[in-house]
């Protein structure tokens, strides 16, 4: 089965600051990544994804880059807010497993 | 839409205890799945359903779990008899679709404690 692994764990930034979280894959098949976050006491919400076809996927603050040769992806927030606090987790779509989830924690 | 709907919220039990959690997907989703999530396992999948057929169950940890789906609106996952190391927060998600969209609804999940 699909085995996707997610860095950093954590990740903590300055207000307005960029942050990058980053996913490999190894199941060549996958087609689509998504991007989940989850807010405290709430389930994993879809912020973002992208399918095998698009190199990149930009909406608002949130982008995903794929990289199908080296079977990574990305998750870039810039200009990033208290608000985007949370737990970030990717997932590669054959498999449906979900990495390990990134605690990305922005300082006012 | 309220989005999918999972029953009880918290649920606090002994140790060999039976307990049942339930969620309602989304209508007109034909996928449901069960995850459970601890810090040290992260999001786990335990099965999932398509049509309300059971289509892979190698998440489920062991015999002690049992999921079904009797019906397009309604699921069960029970636990008998339940395990301190059961204590967990438990989602359901719902999609429509695997090859289409695929985004997961998740529910805001059931707590469950085993003492």
């Amino acid at each position: 089965g699909e085995n996707v692994e997610q860095h950093p764990s954590t990740l903590s930034v300055q207000e307005g600051d960029s942050a990058v979280i980053k996913c490999t894959y190894s199941d060549s098949a996958s087609n689509y990544f998504p991007w989940y976050k989850q807010e405290l006491g709430k389930g994993p919400q879809l912020i973002i994804d992208i399918r095998s076809n698009v190199g990149e996927k930009k909406d608002q603050r949130i982008a995903v880059t794929l990289n199908k040769t080296a079977k990574h992806f990305s998750l870039h927030i810039t200009e990033t807010q208290p608000e985007d606090s949370a737990v970030y987790f990717c997932a590669a779509s054959n498999d449906m497993r979900f990495g390990a989830g990134t605690r990305l924690t922005v300082k006012p | 839409d309220a989005g999918v709907i999972q029953s009880p919220r918290h649920e606090v039990t002994e140790m060999g205890q039976e307990v049942t959690l339930r969620c309602k997907p989304i209508s007109g989703h034909d996928y449901l799945f069960w995850y459970r999530q601890t810090m040290m396992r992260g999001l786990e999948l335990l099965i999932y359903f398509n049509n309300n057929v059971p289509i892979d169950d190698s998440g489920m940890p062991e015999d002690r779990f049992s999921a079904k789906m009797p019906n397009a609106s309604f699921s069960t996952l029970k636990i008998q008899p339940s395990e301190p190391r059961d204590s967990a927060v438990y989602f359901c998600a719902s999609s429509w679709g695997m090859g289409g969209t695929y985004e997961q609804y998740f529910g805001p999940g059931t707590r469950l404690t085993v003492t």
